[in-house]
C-alpha cells in the first residue's frame, strides 16, 4: 500500500525552465511534507519541507506547493539548473511524529537538465 | 568529515550467509534509522532507535538484527541472507527531539547484492 505516490519516474526539461515535479498521498494522518534530493552513489539529502498549515513555501529557486483537498504537493525549480539533474524523493509524515521522525517516501522521479 | 558514513559501500554475498553493515554518526545526534530501497527504488523505513533504544519496528524479519553500542552507531545485522534482501540499504540519523521537524541525514548507502 503505497501512501506516497510520484507518478512520473523521469522528468527531462530545459536548462533555465521550470521544472515541476508531483507528488500525491493518500493517507490524511500525513501533516508534514518534504523533498530529498538524491545524486547517484550518495544518500538523499533534505531539500524543501512544508507544513499543512501552509500552501506554499519558498527557499530559493525552490518552491512546494501544497493542496490539502486534493491530497498533492509539487516542487517548483526556476531557473532550472544543470546541477539539479537528480533523483528527487517526496516524503510524508505526522507531525506527531515530531522527535522520532517516520518518514514515508516516494519512488523518486529522476530530473534530467538539458543544457 | 562524513556526518553519517556506512560500512563496506558494497557487499556481495551468497545465500544463506550472515553480514552486517556498520553505521556510524558524528552529528552528535539522539535518532538512527535503517532504511531499504528495494530494486523498484521504493525507500522505505526499517527501524530507528533513540538513544540505543528500539523505537520503530517495520515489520522486519527477524533475520534483521540493528544493534546500537552506543548514539553515535547503529549496526544492522543480518543472518541466513535470502535473494530479496539484496537492496541498497541507507542508515539516516537526526536530532531526535523538540517540537519541529529533525532533519534526517543520510548516509551514502550499502548495495548488498545477494547470489
Amino acid at each position: 500500500d503505497q501512501q506516497v505516490k510520484q507518478n512520473s519516474p523521469s522528468l527531462s526539461v530545459q536548462e533555465g525552465r521550470i521544472s515541476i515535479l508531483n507528488c500525491d498521498y493518500t493517507n490524511s494522518m500525513f501533516d508534514y511534507f518534504l523533498w530529498y534530493k538524491k545524486y547517484p552513489a550518495e544518500g538523499p539529502t533534505f531539500l524543501i519541507s512544508i507544513s499543512s498549515i501552509k500552501d506554499k513555501n519558498e527557499d530559493g529557486r525552490f518552491t512546494v506547493f501544497l493542496n490539502k483537498s486534493a491530497k498533492h504537493l509539487s516542487l517548483h525549480i526556476v531557473p532550472s539548473q544543470p546541477g539539479d539533474s537528480a533523483v528527487y524523493f517526496c516524503a510524508a509524515l505526522s507531525k506527531a511524529n515530531f522527535g522520532n521522525e517516520k518518514l514515508t517516501f516516494g519512488t523518486g522521479t529522476r530530473l534530467t537538465i538539458i543544457p | 568529515d562524513t556526518a553519517v558514513s556506512q560500512t563496506p559501500k558494497y557487499l556481495v554475498t551468497q545465500m544463506g550467509n550472515d553480514k552486517s553493515i556498520k553505521c556510524e554518526q558524528n552529528l552528535g545526534h539522539d535518532t538512527m534509522y535503517w532504511y531499504k530501497q528495494d530494486s523498484k527504488k521504493f525507500l522505505k523505513i526499517m527501524f530507528s532507535y533513540n538513544n540505543k533504544e528500539l523505537i520503530i519496528n517495520e515489520t522486519v524479519p527477524n533475520r534483521f538484527s540493528p544493534k546500537s553500542p552506543d548514539k553515535a552507531h547503529l549496526n544492522l545485522h543480518i543472518n541466513s541472507l535470502e535473494l530479496g534482501d539484496s537492496a541498497v540499504y541507507f542508515c539516516a540519523s537526526s536530532r531526535g527531539w523538540g517540537t519541529n521537524y529533525n532533519e534526517q541525514f543520510f548516509g551514502p548507502g550499502t548495495r548488498l547484492t545477494v547470489l
